[in-house]
C-alpha cells in the first residue's frame, strides 16, 4: 500500500519569502503524484499534477514541484509567497482505480504567510 | 465556480441517530466518486469508492454497514452514518471524477459532530 509523507505540518514564511515543502511516497507501482491546497472554508483545489514526462511541473499561481524518482519526493516549491497564499497544502499519490485516481493523502502542511 | 455541492455542511446530531450527506456533481456526469474522512490534524483517510450502479467498494477497516454508500446517480452519491457515535465525529469529503479526466473535483466538506 502507498503513503505518503510531509514533513513540515506548520510553516510560517514572510511575503516574497521561497517556499518548499517536502513530500516523500512509498508505492511500488507507476505514481500519479498531485498537490491541493484548501484555502481557509474553500474546496480542496488542485494546484499540480505529475503522470509523466519532464519530471518539473509548473501548476496554478506559481507553485511548481519535482518529482525525484530515485528520492521518492514530490517537493512543493514557489519561488516568492504571497499572503493570499496562506492555506494547507496536501501532497497526495494516486492510484488509478475504477475509473479514477484512488487518492492518498499526505497529513498536510499548514502554511502561513504573514505581511 | 464549484462543480461538487456536498450537503450538508456540518451537522450535529445524536448519537445513536443516523446522518446522510449528499455529494452532487453540478456540471457533469460523475462516473466515480470517493469518499474521505479527516479526523483533525490528520491526512484525508479515503473511506469508499463508488461508482454510478454499483456497489461501493471499502478501504479495508471501513465497517459498510455503517457507512451506508449510494451511488444511484451520475450526479449524486450519499454517505449514510447509520447509528452513528461519537468516534463517527470528523470531516467528510467526497470527491467525482468522470470517464478520462485527470483530476478528482472535491466537495467543500461536511463537519459531523455526534453528541
Amino acid at each position: 500500500a502507498q503513503s505518503v509523507s510531509q514533513h513540515n505540518h506548520h510553516v510560517i514564511l514572510s511575503e516574497a519569502a521561497s517556499l518548499e515543502l517536502g513530500c516523500n511516497y512509498s508505492y511500488g507501482g507507476t505514481v500519479n503524484l498531485f498537490w491541493y491546497v484548501q484555502y481557509p472554508g474553500q474546496h480542496l483545489q488542485l494546484l499540480l499534477k505529475y503522470f509523466s514526462g519532464d519530471p518539473l511541473v509548473k501548476g496554478i499561481k506559481g507553485f511548481e514541484a519535482e518529482f525525484i524518482k530515485s528520492k521518492f519526493s514530490f517537493n512543493l516549491r514557489k519561488p516568492s509567497v504571497q499572503w493570499s497564499d496562506t492555506a494547507e497544502y496536501f501532497c497526495a499519490v494516486g492510484e488509478y482505480a475504477g475509473g479514477g485516481n484512488k487518492l492518498t493523502f499526505g497529513t498536510g502542511t499548514q502554511l502561513k504567510v504573514e505581511l | 465556480g464549484a462543480v461538487v455541492s456536498q450537503h450538508p455542511s456540518w451537522v450535529i446530531c445524536k448519537s445513536g441517530t443516523s446522518v446522510k450527506i449528499e455529494c452532487r456533481s453540478l456540471d457533469f456526469q460523475a462516473t466515480t466518486m470517493f469518499w474521505y474522512r479527516q479526523f483533525p490534524k490528520q491526512s484525508l483517510m479515503l473511506m469508499a469508492t463508488s461508482n454510478e450502479g454499483s456497489k461501493a467498494t471499502y478501504e479495508q477497516g471501513v465497517e459498510k454497514d455503517k457507512f451506508l454508500i449510494n451511488h444511484a446517480s451520475l450526479t449524486l452519491s450519499t454517505l449514510t452514518v447509520t447509528s452513528a457515535h461519537p468516534e463517527d465525529s470528523s470531516f467528510y469529503i467526497c470527491s467525482v471524477i468522470w470517464t478520462g479526466a485527470t483530476e478528482a473535483f472535491f466537495g467543500q466538506g461536511t463537519r459531523l459532530t455526534v453528541v
